[in-house]
């Protein structure tokens, strides 16, 4: 049974450009959440989303950040123009159906902008 | 605002002790607060917890919550250096984002 899976593992942007990162979550599970770790800090909210829904995007900046999770497909996190501020780990989690349900977290994808 | 601590930032042990990891939050509303346990990679689930004083156990590794005094506790006994990880606590304060404390860096010394 696959669990979260996240590609790239790592990925290396210049500023300006852009940065996509993929999740597939768990099999049976229609729930996503995408967090955000910091050098040296917690891991932070971003943004939840069902299928072809955002439920909660409250920890998401405002500008240049956007998340959608196609009824097909993985979610996808995406940064336009990325700035050296970027620079994290986004990892990925699913649940069953929400609800309270345990999240389950991938192995996370390595963002270095240069 | 929703707020996880956890304590001590960091301990050092000697392989075969046992620690106790301290999570405290301050509350506006509580669905259920969870351990993880995070290596060089995904932060692996451990344990969750939603009623108070009712201790979960998984081999070494116990937790037990108190939500009267707002804190949990995870506790690992004979400690081995592959329990060497950062333990995460997480709160799930109702609306399915989790509020995630810092952290506390075990390491265990052979």
């Amino acid at each position: 049974n696959a669990g979260v899976m996240q590609n790239p593992r790592h990925l290396v942007r210049r500023r300006g450009q852009e940065a996509r990162l993929r999740c597939s979550p768990m099999k049976g599970h229609s729930h996503v959440y995408w967090y955000r770790q910091l050098p040296e800090e917690g891991l932070k909210f971003m943004v939840y989303l069902q299928k072809e829904n955002i439920i909660d995007e409250s920890g998401m900046p405002k500008e240049r950040f956007s998340a959608e999770f196609p009824k097909e497909g993985p979610s996808i996190l995406r940064i336009q123009q990325v700035v050296r501020g970027d620079s994290a780990a986004y990892f990925c989690a699913s649940s069953l159906s929400g609800q309270g349900q345990t999240q389950y977290f991938g192995p996370g994808t390595r963002l270095l902008v240069l | 605002e929703d707020k996880v601590v956890q304590s001590p930032l960091s301990l050092v042990v000697h392989e075969g002790d046992t620690v106790t990891l301290n999570c405290s939050y301050e509350v506006t509303n509580f669905r259920s607060l969870l351990w993880y346990k995070q290596e060089k990679k995904a932060p692996t689930f451990l344990f969750m917890l939603t009623s108070s004083g009712i201790e979960k156990k998984s081999g070494r590794l116990s937790s037990i919550l108190d939500k009267k005094e707002l804190f949990s506790i995870l506790n690992i006994t004979a400690t081995q250096t592959g329990d060497s990880a950062i333990y995460l606590c997480a709160v799930n304060f109702g609306n399915e984002k989790l509020t995630f404390g810092t952290g506390t860096r075990l390491t265990i010394i052979p």
